[in-house]
């Protein structure tokens, strides 16, 4: 089984400023990497993903977060957040290979961006 | 292209009380995947069908049912209501067809009430 630790619930950080948004991930197998954000009262949206590749994977709304498989880690990173940033942030992890079990999500980092 | 889209969008139940909730996906995938959201827990699989006619549990499957109809659509139904079913429900379909897509799609959410 595989398991997602957000180390951070809440994160404040004042406009223009950079970001990171950390995940630490836990499993037996390898895992494809994922981060979702979800704006107030609506659904997941993709930012970003890591199946294979580049460890240094960039998405959109000028999010990127590098794979290092010796820490098991995915952090997320902005070098310079914008109000329209707030928002909640959500790790995945999901087996390899092709099955279709679903996502494993961590709780949640809740990024709070002061003027 | 409407993407993934569950009805109702809000719900509100008395315990012990049935109802279906509705998700269905235009982008001809082939798993499809039910969701709750409650804080501070990030999401929890609750059941998924990697194909049509199969479908399976998740890591929540308790006080639940599904039916994946036909390829477009897939259900999930609450028989006896509890309150601790008062969640929001997220349906996703995923596209594994093709090398380097593999992607969760995510529907707007139900959010339901059990009183």
């Amino acid at each position: 089984a595989q398991s997602v630790t957000q180390l951070d619930s809440q994160v404040p950080v004042f406009e223009e400023a950079p970001v990171e948004l950390r995940c630490n991930y836990s499993s037996s197998v390898s895992v494809y990497l994922f981060w979702y954000v979800q704006y107030p009262n609506q659904g997941l949206q993709l930012l970003l993903k890591y199946l294979s590749g580049s460890t240094l994977v960039k998405g959109i709304n000028g999010f990127e977060a590098e794979f290092n498989k010796s820490q098991t880690s995915f952090h997320l990173r902005k070098p310079s957040v914008h109000i329209s940033d707030t928002a909640e942030y959500f790790c995945a992890v999901s087996v390899s290979g092709g099955g279709a079990d679903g996502l494993t999500f961590g709780k949640g980092t809740h990024l709070i961006i002061q003027p | 292209n409407a993407g993934v889209t569950q009805t109702p969008k809000f719900q509100v139940l008395k315990t012990g009380q049935s109802m279906t909730l509705q998700c269905a996906q235009d982008m001809n995938h082939n798993s499809m995947y039910w969701y709750r959201q409650d804080p501070g827990m990030g999401l929890r699989l609750i059941y998924y069908s990697a194909s049509e006619g199969t479908t399976d549990k998740g890591e929540v499957p308790n006080g639940y049912n599904v039916s994946r109809l036909n390829k477009r659509e897939f259900s999930l139904r609450l028989e006896s209501a509890a309150p601790s079913q008062t969640s929001v429900y997220f349906c996703a379909s995923r596209d594994r067809g093709r090398s380097g897509t593999d992607t969760q799609y995510f529907g707007p959410g139900t959010r339901l009430t059990v009183l």
